[in-house]
């Protein structure tokens, strides 16, 4: 069975661009959600999408956004970059919102702002 | 209110000796409880869950993790470390309070094994 995709899994931007990121959950599930793992911040959990909604989001300012397609697949765009914005995000999914769902990660995509 | 400690950033200990990584938890109300690892360069990979059946939890590569509530602990263990083992591990509760829906994490604890 395959696991979570992510892609791209390096990229490097410059100030003020824009950047998406793309998810493929495990196949059946409904649920994705994204995270961001920048230095010294650890692990900081970004947004929860489930059946096309957003349900919720963390402490990021709106330029973070997303959507999740009919086919759960998911997008985070990040706007107007920010040197902070370089981290390591990870995408994760789970079958839905139940706490015994565990999450299950992929192997995630490293932002470099420049 | 969520929250995970994670009382160590670094432990270090000899291939073949025991490992214990702790990790105190806070929560409302019943947690779940997870630990995650993540090897250099790699995603995270869950090492087992409390789920609230079992005090006493098994998880993959020989770990397990014991839910004590009156101490609201959940250390994780290992008999013997095996050099595979060094990687950060990460002590997560569950915030599904109001339907939240995500896991919030511990800082994370490096692990070393020297041989």
């Amino acid at each position: 069975e395959a696991g979570v995709t992510q892609s791209p899994t390096h990229l490097i931007k410059t100030r003020g661009q824009q950047v998406t990121l793309r998810c493929s959950p495990i196949s059946g599930h409904t649920s994705v959600y994204w995270y961001q793992q920048a230095l010294g911040l650890g692990l900081q959990f970004l947004l929860w999408y489930d059946e096309g909604e957003e349900r919720n989001r963390g402490n990021f300012p709106p330029r973070f956004s997303g959507r999740q397609f009919p086919n759960y697949s998911s997008e985070l765009n990040v706007n107007a970059l920010e040197l902070e914005d370089s981290a390591l995000y990870l995408c994760a999914s789970s079958l839905g919102d139940s706490e015994y769902n565990e999450q299950f990660f992929g192997p995630g995509t490293r932002l470099t702002v420049l | 209110a969520q929250s995970v400690t994670q009382l160590d950033s670094h432990v270090s200990v000899s291939e073949g000796t025991p490992v214990l990584l702790r990790c105190n938890y806070s929560s409302s109300y019943s947690p779940s409880l997870f630990w995650y690892v993540q090897h250099p360069n790699k995603g995270l990979q869950l090492l087992l869950k409390y789920t609230s059946a079992a005090t006493l939890v098994k998880g993959i590569n020989g770990f397990e993790a014991e839910f004590k509530k009156s101490e609201t602990s959940f250390h994780l263990t290992k008999p013997s470390a095996h050099m595979s083992d060094a990687a950060e591990y990460f002590c997560v509760v569950g915030n599904y309070g109001g339907s939240q829906g995500n896991l919030i994490f511990g800082k994370g604890t490096k692990l070393s094994v020297k041989p």
